[in-house]
């Protein structure tokens, strides 16, 4: 069973990073690619990336290039979002989604999500 | 980037019903568009990719159809289950860019 287990709520102060990690199990991590989707009451769903394990090569929104820093560690099978510079804007909820086999542009499995708040 | 204009924004449905919700892309996005399914508090699940591709153990009441910049989804006969936020997702260009959902209560 294919399962996505991320990590626990952040709060997170202005201008400080968070990283938060998304365990993939019932699969082989190195096959399918991971996207990262940000969720929040104003901007709805938002794609910010994704990353493919086995070579380690990403792919941005333009939006949040500045912003988020995806990594993978295959013998974890464990991928990771870092954002950096944190502001309100930033207070949403983050889900790892993988990617569907025989097409990556969509994601067939998705984490439970992370909520991120950001306050001083 | 290609903007998805999703509706309606809200929609009320006896069981049974048949509804439909609509996806239109602002350029041909060549049928790479799904559609997602999010309960209250829960992670999205996959319905429909490629545009009308039902995914692996989704009840064949749900069916997408649609071709260049217009798609729908449609709900065969409305269930207490199928309450829920439901968007599109197009994956034809980066970056991939999601409908603003759809509420989807029973009447």
């Amino acid at each position: 069973e294919v399962q996505l287990q991320q990590s626990g709520p952040e709060v997170g102060r202005p201008g400080s990073s968070v990283k938060i990690s998304c365990k993939a199990s019932g699969y082989t991590f190195t096959d399918y690619v991971m996207n990262w989707v940000k969720q929040s009451p104003g901007q709805g769903l938002e794609w910010i990336g994704w990353i493919d394990p086995e070579y380690g090569s990403t792919d941005y929104a333009e939006k949040f290039k500045k912003k988020a820093t995806l990594t993978a560690d295959t013998s974890s099978s464990t991928a990771y979002i870092q954002l950096s510079s944190l502001t309100s804007e930033d207070t949403a909820t983050y889900f790892c989604a993988k990617g569907l086999g025989g097409s990556r542009r969509y994601f067939d499995y998705w984490g439970q999500g992370v909520m991120v708040t950001v306050s001083s | 980037d290609i903007q998805m204009t999703q509706s309606p924004a809200s929609l009320s449905a006896s069981l049974g019903e048949t509804i439909s919700i609509e996806c239109r892309a602002s350029e041909d996005i060549y049928s790479n568009l799904a559609w997602y399914q999010q309960k209250s508090g829960k992670s999205p699940q996959l319905l429909i990719y490629a545009a009308n591709r039902l995914q692996d153990g989704v009840p064949s009441r749900f069916s997408g159809s649609g071709s260049g910049t217009q798609y729908s989804l449609k709900i065969s006969g409305m269930q207490p289950e199928d309450e829920g936020d439901y968007f599109c997702l197009q994956g034809s260009k980066f970056p991939f860019t999601f409908g603003s959902g759809t509420k989807l209560e029973i009447k």
